[in-house]
């Protein structure tokens, strides 16, 4: 079935660097994967979605990239901020589709100033 | 603005005492999904409505029922909550016919206890 996995840990960097997350998945091909924002009591919220055929999206300072051979997606944040931390989730389109999602469980994301 | 409104925001239930949980949306789309959501794991897709159309995932229990009496409203029933039923309960909707991918839209969600 298919699977995704970011890492579990909680992910600190020092306010001002670039913040790196992983999310990596298996046993499926997807033609889009999403980046989501999910703060703590709240639902996730949109960030980015990017296509199969895109190497690299980027909006203001969020960048996301699709390997498709690694089967990897990367989620940059760049010139970190405490205001960043968050937990960050990633999830593709089911193989049936039916506008449904599969999540990753996400990583949390601590920004120390 | 547009929104998902989730209703209540906490809820606190008696082991086996139904609840309903509520769901609004203003943004006028056609499909809508109920989540549940433990802590540090993925939301868990429940069911979802397309357009009237009710799709109930495989693994959801029984003791999970939900209404969508109109477009712009969907409830989630719980006949008898049991302690694993604790949990982060969110309600999403998505556009069909944007011509996009199915970005998901979430209420702020329901946190439910259960004694």
């Amino acid at each position: 079935s298919q699977k995704i996995e970011q890492n579990s840990e909680a992910l600190n960097i020092q306010e001002g660097k670039t913040a790196t997350l992983t999310c990596n998945y298996t046993n499926y091909s997807p033609a889009y994967l999403q980046w989501y924002r999910q703060d703590p009591g709240r639902g996730p919220v949109f960030l980015l979605l990017i296509r199969e055929n895109e190497k690299e999206k980027r909006k203001e300072r969020l960048k996301v990239t699709f390997d498709t051979t690694l089967k990897q997606s990367l989620f940059h944040i760049t010139a970190s901020q405490p205001a960043d931390s968050a937990t960050y989730l990633c999830a593709l389109e089911g193989a049936d589709s039916n506008y449904q999602l599969i999540w990753g469980a996400g990583t949390k994301l601590i920004i120390k100033p | 603005d547009a929104m998902v409104i989730q209703n209540p925001r906490y809820q606190v239930t008696q082991f086996g005492k139904p609840v309903t949980l509520s769901c609004s949306q203003t943004l006028n789309h056609n499909v809508m999904y109920w989540y549940q959501q433990k802590s540090s794991q993925a939301p868990k897709l429940l069911f979802h409505y397309y357009d009237k159309d009710f799709n109930n995932e495989a693994d959801t229990p029984d003791n999970f029922q939900s209404r969508r009496p109109n477009t712009s409203f969907c409830f989630l029933d719980i006949r008898s909550p049991g302690l694993g039923d604790a949990a982060m309960y969110l309600c999403a909707t998505s556009s069909s016919s944007s011509g996009g991918r199915p970005i998901q839209y979430f209420g702020a969600g329901t946190r439910l206890s259960v004694l």
